[in-house]
């Protein structure tokens, strides 16, 4: 089984400044990596994903995403984030093989400041 | 337009009563989850299925039931034996036939429960 954990549950951060969202996971086998986020009361968008490949995904609105084996982290990032990006980032994990069950972190609350 | 249908968005139900909601999906997709959101605790997966007439419990099943008699379908009934349903559910869907797929959102439900 896998686990994903995101330690920030809140990061508030001045508008045009740029941010960092962090997520770490553990398994016991290969897992692939996503990136979503939520606007409230809606469902979930997804911004990037890892599959394979570059370790460097980019995603839609300006994100990005890197993938470290060596420290099984798979941090979101902006350069310079909007008002728009006001909401809440879910970092999920999807394991290889058998019944594939899609494991998210707790969230962060990104709250842009202006 | 494809995608997942959730309905209604806002349900509201006496204490002890059962209650059923609706989750439709026009992608053709074989894998089907049900997850209830609660804030500060992210996505906790209640039940998963991969394939019609088969479905799994996820970690906070107890109090919960599903069927998965259509592929198009999969519908939640919050029984009365769960304690505390009061909660945003978001129901999603996979290709899982082409590998580590991302998942797609309904547009949640938030059960009352009074």
């Amino acid at each position: 089984a896998q686990s994903v954990t995101q330690l920030d549950s809140q990061v508030p951060v001045f508008e045009e400044a740029p941010v960092e969202l962090r997520c770490n996971y553990s398994s016991s086998v290969s897992v692939y990596l996503f990136w979503y986020v939520q606007y409230p009361n809606q469902g979930l968008q997804l911004l990037l994903k890892y599959l394979s490949g570059s370790t460097l995904v980019k995603g839609i609105n300006g994100f990005e995403a890197e993938f470290n084996k060596s420290q099984t982290s798979f941090h979101l990032r902006k350069p310079s984030v909007h008002i728009s990006d006001t909401a809440e980032y879910f970092c999920a994990a999807i394991n290889s093989g058998g019944y594939q069950k899609v494991t998210f972190g707790t969230g962060t609350k990104l709250q842009v400041i202006p | 337009d494809g995608g997942i249908t959730q309905s209604p968005k806002y349900l509201f139900r006496k204490e002890g009563q059962n209650v059923t909601l609706s989750c439709e999906q026009n992608l053709n997709h074989d894998a089907m989850y049900w997850y209830r959101q609660d804030p500060g605790q992210g996505l906790r997966l209640i039940y998963y299925s991969q394939i019609v007439n088969d479905f799994q419990k996820g970690d906070i099943a107890e109090g919960y039931s599903v069927s998965r008699e259509k592929k198009e379908s999969f519908p939640l009934t919050v029984t009365s034996a769960q304690k505390n349903p009061t909660a945003f559910y978001l129901c999603a869907s996979r290709d899982d036939r082409r590998g580590p797929t991302e998942a797609f959102f309904g547009q949640g439900t938030r059960l009352t429960v009074v």
